[in-house]
């Protein structure tokens, strides 16, 4: 079975401070994102690589980076943590070619407030 | 008006009811998928489909492209079924894939 495996379940931050969030997949998978879920408003995607040392933004990038060192890890760093960073935090890797082209496979996600 | 509009929003029935949750969107899309999430998080991906039907166990989601619209339907349902089931399209935005996500529907099934 593949695993998205997130660092952290639950983070409380200080305003102003710098988080990182680490997602690792153990399937190969060329595909990886960052979505945040806050209630109505579904899954948004911050970012997302296609390969080694590649990033795009997503839909609501600000505030974010990331960083794509190794196709295994996708890390999502928030430069100075704000309270509207409160949020859920998911990761997702999905193939390029295969059975499973297209299919996403999700992390338990990492629950981060910010006081 | 979103892109991904799920009905209903909530849903609580007795076990052993028959659950429909509709998904209707907007956009031409290339595939559609249907997650769901437990309580702590965990989203696990229970279909993918571009035409048709597909089904699992007592899951089956079906889809018709020219309405727009797919249904994931839970046969003999169980408490354990309670969940949040999220639907999603993957379309072209700008020559890129991009996905959209429905904002989820709470099913709860009571013993």
């Amino acid at each position: 079975d593949v695993k998205v495996t997130q660092s952290s379940r639950y983070l409380v931050k200080r305003t102003g401070e710098k988080v990182f969030l680490e997602c690792v997949q153990d399937m190969d998978h060329e595909n990886m994102f960052w979505y945040r879920q806050d209630p109505g408003l579904g899954l948004r995607l911050i970012y997302f690589s296609y390969d080694v040392k590649m990033k795009e933004k997503g839909d609501i990038p600000e505030g974010y980076s990331v960083s794509r060192e190794k196709k295994e890890r996708f890390s999502l760093i928030l430069e100075s943590a704000s309270t509207n960073q409160t949020s859920m935090y998911l990761c997702a890797s999905s193939p390029t070619g295969g059975e499973f082209t297209g299919e996403l496979f999700f992390g338990e996600g990492s629950r981060l407030t910010v006081l | 008006k979103n892109e991904v509009e799920q009905s209903p929003q909530n849903l609580t029935a007795q076990e052993g009811e028959f659950i429909t949750i509709n998904c209707s969107y907007s956009v031409g899309i290339s595939a559609l998928h249907w997650l769901q999430q437990h309580p702590g998080g965990g989203i696990v991906s229970l279909f993918m489909l571009s035409s048709g039907k597909k089904k699992h166990g007592r899951l089956i989601a079906t889809i018709n492209i020219q309405e727009k619209h797919s249904s994931l339907h839970i046969t003999a349902s169980h408490p354990r079924d309670s969940a949040v089931y999220i639907c999603a399209v993957r379309s072209m935005y700008f020559g890129n894939e991009k996905l959209t996500f429905g904002t989820g529907t709470r099913l709860t099934i009571i013993p």
